[in-house]
């Protein structure tokens, strides 16, 4: 496709449910991010990968909250046992490669709701 | 604390007018700016971006200016225009962009 796509747009989930997070970057899009966003608040870095490897995973709020990019090109977020202090917009975005002067092509974001 | 700072909420402008939006930032490892525009409901659209060995930019409309020793950028955007009217985030990363830490961001309103 033409952008990042990110399913679902919105999820609202009770609190301790697993939810999964799907994003397809630009096609031939080297690296991708995650990012985490508050309401009122900017995105807040949470993982990189670079091909199927995951270089930076430091902001990962939780060992409740896994990313993976398997063959290096569509990546899946899992939150496990949601709680309400997850309810945000998670962001991707990719690039076509490493480096600023790339830079990222966000996704529309999944609003994730945690009742 | 934030390393990313801007400290206006939101900013209203008259069209055709320059709409100037600030940005400050604590870490001087900081090497590469970016900016950002966000409408509702949409992923956030990259503007303009600079690098620590320059101190302005400028694309059409819009002129990115940094200046190191204040550890300050700011946007300016002239004319303004009511399509302007967005959230925009300022943005920086320390290690070429592998990651980038967000401020929270100004909501511009450009009116008619």
């Amino acid at each position: 496709g033409a952008g990042v796509s990110q399913s679902p747009r919105y999820k609202v989930a009770k609190r301790g449910q697993d939810v999964a997070l799907r994003c397809d970057p630009i096609s031939g899009h080297v690296s991708l991010f995650w990012y985490q966003q508050a309401l009122g608040q900017g995105p807040e870095f949470l993982t990189y990968f670079q091909n199927e490897a995951q270089l930076d995973k430091s902001g990962l709020p939780s060992d409740r909250f896994f990313a993976e990019r398997p063959e290096g090109s569509v990546s899946t977020l899992k939150i496990q046992r949601t709680q309400q202090e997850d309810s945000a917009v998670y962001l991707c975005a990719s690039s076509l490669a490493p480096g600023a002067n790339y830079g990222y092509t966000f996704g529309s974001g999944t609003r994730l709701t945690v009742v | 604390d934030q390393q990313v700072k801007q400290n206006s909420p939101s900013l209203s402008v008259q069209e055709g007018r320059i709409s100037i939006l600030n940005c400050d930032y604590t870490n001087s490892m900081f090497d590469y700016f970016l900016w950002y525009k966000k409408y509702p409901a949409e992923g956030p659209t990259f503007l303009i971006s600079i690098s620590s060995i320059k101190d302005k930019n400028e694309d059409g409309r819009f002129t990115v200016f940094l200046n190191k020793s204040a550890k300050h950028l700011s946007l300016h955007i002239v004319p303004s225009q009511p399509g302007d009217s967005a959230v925009y985030f300022c943005a920086a990363s320390d290690n070429y962009g592998q990651n980038f830490v967000f401020g929270p961001g100004t909501r511009l309103s450009v009116l008619p």
